[in-house]
């Protein structure tokens, strides 16, 4: 079994700051790691994903995750956000062999000017 | 040309009532996916469809029938619906995890389920 814990439900933060929205997982087996956001009102999107390899990965909309095994967490990171970073943001996880993607209950982050 | 396209994207309706959700990708993935997210933006998995065949079916009440008549197109059909029905429903497909893809999941818009 898999799990996903956002640590943090909502994150208002001012325009140009920068932001981490984390994220830690619980797997007894090797898992790939995504991260999706959801603007208002559209479907999810594919922000950045880790599968191996080095553990910092860059995303769009400049957007990058950093992969800590010991940890067991996959943050999301933007040093300077902008008013449109305002959304819903989901991490996932999904074993590497097999099986469905288990969801984090999403992060919203607001951007304030 | 949108790559996972829904309709309808609302639908307003009376508790008892049945009603469809169709769902048809144009990406050539193998596998797709029914996902339901509530009021407060939780995302659960319902269903998931490989080549026509049903692989994961949470426990969703009898209500809800998926059916997959090729593997571009997912249905989803609730009878008797409900109040606690209301929400957004997600189609998503992702290529055949088998093929050393990593599962990568392609949304649709959603439909925006209101039972009144």
């Amino acid at each position: 079994a898999q799990s996903v814990t956002q640590l943090d439900s909502q994150v208002p933060v001012f325009e140009e700051a920068p932001v981490e929205l984390r994220c830690n997982y619980s797997s007894s087996v090797s898992v790939y790691l995504f991260w999706y956001v959801q603007y208002p009102n559209q479907g999810l999107q594919l922000l950045l994903k880790y599968l191996s390899g080095s553990t910092l990965v860059k995303g769009i909309n400049g957007f990058e995750a950093e992969f800590n095994k010991s940890q067991t967490s996959f943050h999301l990171r933007k040093p300077s956000v902008h008013i449109s970073d305002t959304a819903e943001y989901f991490c996932a996880v999904r074993n590497t062999n097999a099986g469905k993607s288990t969801f984090g209950d999403g992060t919203t982050l607001t951007v304030k000017p | 040309d949108t790559a996972v396209s829904q309709t309808p994207k609302y639908l307003v309706t009376q508790m008892g009532n049945d009603k469809s959700i169709k769902c048809e990708q144009n990406l050539g993935h193998d596998t797709m996916y029914w996902y339901k997210q509530d009021s407060k933006k939780f995302l659960k998995i319902m269903f998931s469809y490989n080549n026509k065949e049903l692989i994961i079916n949470e426990t969703v009440p009898n209500r809800f029938s998926p059916k997959s008549p090729d593997k571009a197109h997912l249905n989803l059909h609730i009878n008797s619906l409900e109040l606690g029905d209301s929400a957004v429903y997600f189609c998503a497909s992702s290529q055949d995890f088998l093929q050393g893809n990593t599962g990568e999941l392609f949304f649709g818009e959603g439909s925006r389920l209101t039972v009144l």
